[in-house]
């Protein structure tokens, strides 16, 4: 069972760059979400979704994109890079809201 | 908005030295509460979900109690494997959205 998979684990890219970082579940989990984790921030909300073909925005949107086409994959699009976009992304999912999520072990991006 | 804060930022403790680690919370009708353990180069593991006031929820040397206001993890006699940041979050009655705190970074001493 390999619950939440995140790839790749690392990337460089240059500013203006865009790329997709994957995520996918083999737990039949309706609710995914993405994450970004800075020093002293914690964890910030990008995007979510409650199932198939339904996304909504988290806390910091911004210049990322998202959709879900498949209960098992929500990959996260990085449209055009920028020095702040910076950070660990984590991907989580949860059989639905208001339980508790499931988090793969992260990309860890530079953008430079 | 809800929010959420914990304390203290970090905290060292010898092993066998007994704690209590603080998540503090406002929000609009809890739906949840979650702790989570994270390691150096991890994502969060899930440790407890508390749901309504008076709960208390208990792992190991972990136990986790929730009032309408804080929540607390208290660490019985830890021992050095149970050095992690530990997160807390929320989720509320009116969103999709969980809430993280900071964390409080852990450190237990042999």
């Amino acid at each position: 069972n390999a619950g939440v998979t995140q790839t790749p684990k690392f990337q460089v890219l240059k500013t203006g760059q865009s790329m997709t970082l994957q995520c996918a579940q083999d737990m039949n989990h309706e609710y995914m979400s993405w994450y970004r984790q800075d020093p002293g921030m914690g964890l910030r909300l990008i995007h979510y979704s409650v199932g198939a073909g339904i996304t909504d925005q988290g806390e910091v949107p911004n210049g990322y994109n998202v959709s879900r086409s498949t209960t098992e994959d929500f990959p996260l699009r990085l449209l055009s890079a920028a020095p702040s976009q910076t950070s660990v992304y984590f991907c989580a999912s949860s059989y639905s809201t208001g339980q508790p999520q499931h988090f793969g072990d992260g990309t860890r991006l530079s953008i430079l | 908005e809800d929010q959420v804060t914990q304390s203290p930022e970090a905290l060292r403790l010898q092993e066998g030295e007994s704690s209590s680690l603080n998540c503090s919370y406002t929000v609009s009708g809890l739906r949840g509460l979650f702790w989570y353990r994270q390691d150096p180069g991890k994502g969060p593991e899930f440790l407890f979900t508390l749901y309504s006031a008076g709960e208390e929820k208990e792992k190991e040397r972990l136990k986790a109690t929730l009032t309408k206001k804080e929540s607390f993890l208290h660490i019985t006699a830890p021992k050095p494997e149970d050095s992690a940041t530990y997160l807390c979050a929320v989720q509320d009655n009116y969103g999709q959205n969980f809430v993280f705190g900071p964390g409080t970074r852990l450190s237990v001493l042999p």
